[in-house]
């Protein structure tokens, strides 16, 4: 069974930062390209950022280009979302996914002072 | 980019009825639509890939029909467990695409 479990969420001021972490268990991590996507309380839902398999390839939202770093670990089946000079409007639960198929449950960054 | 409009943003049924969601492209997408449903806190599902395969596990009386911009979800006759958001996703092109959503609510 395909299992996403994200962790790293909480409670960071404006300017912080934060790491995601997506562990990936239940198919071959190091096959699929992941994404993160993420949805603000109350709104819709907003792709983040795309990482292919082997790393070579790395797309970013413009919301999010030049503060939030894409990354992955084949070895450790995990993926993860280092998140630099957050903002209150990155406020959100964020989803790691495989490519588009399968969704973890979320973690909750709430940037707040 | 390519921008998906999705129509209506909320819609009121009854248990047993057909409801029809459309989802509109900027420009053409082939056939890279998923169709996702989400209930309150839980994270998306995916109900239809390659924008009318039905995923599996997923009941017959959803199905999803289009090509190129245009692109529609069906639910035949809608059940009690239906009432939720339901969002379509363009993977033709990143950066990914995300209709707006529709809530469909019980009348």
């Amino acid at each position: 069974e395909v299992q996403l479990v994200e962790s790293g969420g909480g409670l960071v001021q404006p300017g912080g930062s934060l790491r995601l972490s997506c562990a990936a268990s239940g198919f071959t991590f190091s096959s699929y390209s992941m994404n993160w996507v993420r949805q603000a309380p109350g709104k819709g839902l907003e792709w983040v950022s795309y990482i292919s398999s082997s790393s070579s390839t790395i797309y970013y939202a413009d919301s999010v280009k030049g503060r939030f770093t894409i990354s992955r670990d084949n070895a450790k089946n995990s993926l993860y979302l280092q998140m630099n000079s957050l903002r209150a409007e990155d406020t959100a639960v964020y989803y790691c996914a495989r490519n588009s198929s399968y969704w973890g449950q979320g973690t909750l960054v709430t940037v707040s002072s | 980019d390519i921008q998906m409009t999705q129509s209506p943003s909320s819609l009121s049924a009854s248990v047993g009825d057909r409801v029809t969601i459309t989802c509109r492209a900027s420009q053409g997408i082939r056939n890279d639509l998923g169709w996702y449903q989400q209930k309150p806190g839980k994270a998306p599902k995916r109900l239809i890939y390659a924008a009318s395969s039905l995923q599996s596990g997923v009941p017959s009386r959803f199905s999803g029909s289009g090509s190129g911009t245009e692109f529609t979800l069906t639910i035949s006759s809608l059940q009690p467990e239906d009432f939720a958001t339901y969002y379509c996703l363009q993977h033709n092109s990143y950066p990914l695409g995300f209709g707006g959503g529709t809530k469909v609510e019980i009348k």
